[in-house]
């Protein structure tokens, strides 16, 4: 199973950011984001789709359907800046699957 | 507080072999899935694979680029995760981190810091 995830996003600060994952039938996976900041681990921002875990700002939301799920980032903070990963359970082959990752550059 | 503490990390040459060591703590290690993820420099993420727990068998699963060569490994009494790597290729070096799996989504809610495996002569 194949994520694929456009490299890089920029988008200026106060503005919303769409990061999509494409992936066939991808709506019916559960989806997981994490965020990544360069030396440091991924951090879960969203899973199963649309849920955030404690300590993760309302701006992050999610949304699955068709081919493509979204990460939104709304109101966007230079803090954001990171790279972003998608992640589904390839059931076919067994095993966990990351999209390509996008950067997301603020302005 | 959970917490997953990497080790074992360092230079080995092409063929060689290397365990890698993650410390649990914080939690009921014997109820998740655990597993390692790693990342090439300047590359996306990986997964490796993964032990599942011991109401699954400890079952384990790879990712087709190092089955036959990696193997995952649990200590519930000590609370700790292996990875032996063997047959170790160039494309092996990179980050590697391990990871938990929450009991209901799946998801990656904790990942340890990473340890830098480097594969080179």
């Amino acid at each position: 199973y194949v994520l694929t995830q456009s490299s890089s996003v920029s988008v200026a600060p106060g503005k919303t950011a769409r990061i999509t994952c494409g992936g066939d039938n991808i709506g019916n996976k559960n989806v997981h984001w994490y965020q990544q900041k360069p030396g440091q681990a991924p951090v879960l921002v969203i899973f199963f789709d649309t849920d955030r875990p404690s300590g993760i700002p309302e701006r992050f939301s999610g949304s699955n359907s068709g081919n493509t799920a979204t990460l939104t980032i709304s109101r966007v903070e230079a803090g954001d800046e990171a790279d972003y990963y998608c992640q589904v359970w390839g059931s076919s082959s067994d095993h966990w699957v990351f999209g390509g990752g996008t950067r997301l550059t603020v302005l | 507080e959970v917490k997953l503490v990497e080790s074992g990390g360092r230079l080995v040459q092409p063929g060689g072999s290397l365990r890698l060591s993650c410390a649990a703590s914080g939690f009921t290690f014997s109820d998740h899935y655990m597993d390692w993820v790693r990342q090439a420099p300047g590359k996306g993420l990986e997964w490796v694979g993964r032990s599942r727990n011991k109401a699954n068998s400890y079952i384990t699963e790879y990712a087709a680029s190092v089955k036959g060569r990696f193997t995952i490994s649990r200590e519930d009494s000590t609370t700790s995760l292996y990875l032996e790597m063997n047959s170790l290729k160039t494309e092996d070096t990179a980050v590697y981190f391990c990871a938990r799996e929450g009991a209901a989504a799946g998801d990656f809610g904790y990942w340890g810091q990473g340890t830098l495996v480097t594969v080179s002569s």
